[in-house]
């Protein structure tokens, strides 16, 4: 057991639609990461929240959003869905301190879009 | 950018062999490397976590080891058995890129029975 729970495991939308991932983490681990990875491929960092605030943000248009809550729990919206949206969707939470901790990933949501 | 490259992108060897699995990394200014597994449609587990002042961590089977100049990381599995059988990641946290973690593509392991 990793400690982080994503919700839902599975998810089937249609082009256009919007869509929210959730993540919850365990105590202390004050800093979430949303990576998505498209099959084949390794995960690609979409941002990062730090006391619920966005502090790092990868190459993902603004479509992507999210929020980090004070019980440690997070979400990531996408709105306006693509096809390529598709992937596998994965929250990733650590203790701060950088460098001093480890991330532990939840086991992802899958989405595809049809 | 950091760029992180993963060397074979896929291994198949029989059960019982002792197999290594290399990284490497293009900005060696880095907070940590990290070793993940993954199985078919799963998410990641950490295997070792090697801070940047470390050269070696060690779990059961596995061993990872970290030369931070030269930009190479290593994981080496002893005594491989079919339960091994997965995709394995590493990723590096860098120091200009904050806390955020890049990822090469991963190497696809098949261990047979």
């Amino acid at each position: 057991e990793t400690g982080v729970t994503q919700s839902p495991t599975h998810l089937i939308k249609t082009r256009g639609q919007q869509v929210t991932l959730r993540c919850s983490s365990q105590s202390g681990h004050n800093t979430v990461s949303w990576y998505q990875q498209a099959l084949g491929q390794g995960p690609q960092f979409i941002f990062q929240y730090y006391r619920e605030e966005e502090n790092g943000r990868g190459n993902f248009p603004p479509r992507f959003s999210g929020l980090q809550f004070p019980n440690y729990s997070s979400e990531l919206n996408v709105n306006a869905l693509e096809l390529d949206d598709s992937a596998l969707y994965l929250c990733a939470t650590k203790r701060v301190g950088t460098g001093l901790y480890g991330y532990t990933f939840g086991s992802g949501t899958r989405l595809t879009v049809v | 950018k950091q760029e992180v490259t993963q060397i074979p992108a896929a291994l198949s060897v029989p059960e019982g062999e002792n197999l290594v699995l290399n990284c490497s990394f293009t900005d060696s200014a880095i907070y940590n490397l990290q070793w993940f597994r993954q199985d078919p449609g799963k998410g990641l587990t950490s295997l070792l976590l090697i801070q940047s002042s470390q050269r070696e961590q060690t779990s059961g089977r596995l061993n990872a080891s970290l030369d931070k100049s030269s930009g190479r990381s290593t994981l080496y599995i002893a005594a491989s058995q079919p339960g091994d059988s997965a995709t394995y990641l590493c990723a590096v946290m860098d120091e200009t890129s904050g806390s955020r973690l890049t990822f090469g593509e991963g190497t696809q392991l098949t261990v047979n029975p």
